[in-house]
């Protein structure tokens, strides 16, 4: 049973525009979040975080958000840019004493943002 | 510069036969880790290791073998055993606190 989900594997953006790519988990006890972009053939590159003391991290274009209640995550990107297109996994970790734990990743979301 | 190392790029292997891929970080990380992606799927855990001398099986440990006698170094062994090895294999660590895995570029093992 997978436990994060990302149920869009597909998304294709205007250049300029906003990308939206979610994210859903099913552990409540999740507590640390993350983004990460993978190019073909290359290891995923860390994006974004954030912790579940927040609801809202940004870092220049992209902003992640976290609805706790709803137990799900968005990552925005704002303007889009072809540069941009690569396959985006969202993961979830628990801490343990201030020591991460293992990562859960979602099965990634494919964006394309087209010129 | 600082960074995790994998090797080779691309790897064959014949039936029967083990294979052993390579993961070196100079990033003096703890813990360091293993992963297979599919395509269309997301990155499965195969062994973790959080300490040298120290390993543990991860969701799809099956086939697989690694070792920690270094903290720079997380070899993984695919065995004969596992009957499906044709994937992207990911290694990845991370230090101490609330920090995202770093990951190497990863290598692509097929089948001859």
């Amino acid at each position: 049973d997978q436990q994060v989900k990302q149920n869009s594997p597909s998304l294709s953006v205007q250049e300029g525009r906003i990308s939206i790519l979610n994210c859903d988990y099913t552990n409540s006890m999740f507590d640390y979040f993350l983004w990460y972009k993978k190019y073909p053939a290359e290891g995923p590159t860390f994006l974004i975080s954030i912790s579940s003391i927040k609801d809202k991290n940004e870092d220049g274009r992209f902003t992640v958000f976290l609805n706790k209640s709803a137990k799900h995550l968005s990552l925005h990107i704002v303007p889009s840019q072809p540069g941009d297109s690569a396959v985006y996994f969202c993961a979830a970790s628990l801490n343990y004493g201030g020591s991460q734990g293992n990562l859960i990743f979602g099965k990634g979301t494919k964006l394309s943002v087209k010129p | 510069d600082g960074g995790i190392t994998q090797s080779p790029k691309y790897l064959f292997r014949k039936e029967g036969q083990n294979v052993t891929l390579s993961c070196e970080q100079n990033l003096n990380h703890d813990a360091m880790y293993w992963y297979r992606q599919d395509p269309g799927q997301g990155l499965r855990l195969i062994y973790y290791s959080q300490i040298v001398n120290d390993f543990q099986k991860g969701d799809i440990a099956e086939g697989y073998s690694v070792s920690r006698e270094k903290k720079e170094s997380f070899p993984l062994t695919v065995t004969s055993a596992q009957k499906n090895p044709t994937a992207f294999y990911l290694c990845a660590s991370i230090g101490r606190g609330n920090q995202p895995q770093h990951f190497g570029d990863g290598t692509r093992l097929s089948i001859l």
